[in-house]
């Protein structure tokens, strides 16, 4: 389809392995934004990105979270060393541009579960 | 601190009544706020947003309304159907086009 895609879906790891998440954005799409989401809760904005740099990675956990964008396209989030507090769905976005009236389009989100 | 609040976490109304769901922000730096929908298991999709220029933005069954001096939104539906049962997000955006989102109000439209 033309929407945004997220693979896995589904993702269940043991405590300490590393994962990574795809993303790929709706085609043209210059902005791309991570987010995670914990059972219950809000939008936990992670990191953007404008083309290939990232301007933002204010709401990176911690320097166990890292993610990069190349060709302007896809992006994968990669998270070492998984702790059970990282067991969230991980919903990535685009948008056009970024800019003050840029509605995002979501994705479906990686759930991922820390055994 | 949470920048963008939504008191209340569930919400339930009859079909063909009003559905009010609000939003308060504490951050005088958003300018444009949207509001996204979202069922289980889904991504959220956009639905309507205001400009802080703005009062009001109606688009169909759905409006929001802005009281920029009270800090405060809020998005009606009328009328409410059982399709809009979902989980909606309020966002508000500063001019770098970073959306902060409250923690989301769970709508149900009972037949």
């Amino acid at each position: 389809g033309a929407g945004v895609s997220q693979s896995p879906s589904n993702k269940v790891t043991e405590k300490g392995k590393d994962v990574e998440l795809r993303c790929d954005p709706i085609s043209g799409h210059t902005a791309l934004y991570w987010y995670r989401q914990r059972l219950g809760q809000g939008l936990e904005f992670l990191i953007y990105f404008q083309g290939n740099s990232a301007p933002d990675k204010s709401g990176l956990p911690s320097d166990r979270f890292s993610a990069e964008r190349t060709g302007e396209s896809v992006s994968t989030l990669t998270i070492q060393r998984t702790q059970q507090e990282d067991s969230a769905v991980y919903l990535c976005a685009s948008s056009l541009v970024t800019g003050l009236n840029q509605p995002q389009h979501f994705g479906d989100g990686t759930r991922l579960s820390i055994l | 601190d949470q920048q963008v609040k939504q008191n209340s976490p569930s919400l339930s109304v009859q079909e063909g009544r009003i559905s009010i769901l609000n939003c308060d922000y504490t951050n005088s730096m958003f300018d444009y706020f949207l509001w996204y929908k979202k069922y289980p298991a889904e991504g959220p999709t956009f639905l309507i947003s205001i400009s802080s220029i703005k009062d009001k933005n109606e688009d169909g069954r759905f409006t929001v309304f802005l009281n920029k001096s009270a800090k405060h939104l809020s998005l009606h539906i009328v009328p409410s159907q059982p399709g809009d049962s979902a989980v909606y997000f309020c966002a508000a955006n500063t001019n770098a086009g970073k959306s902060t989102f409250g923690d989301g109000t769970t709508l149900t439209v009972k037949p």
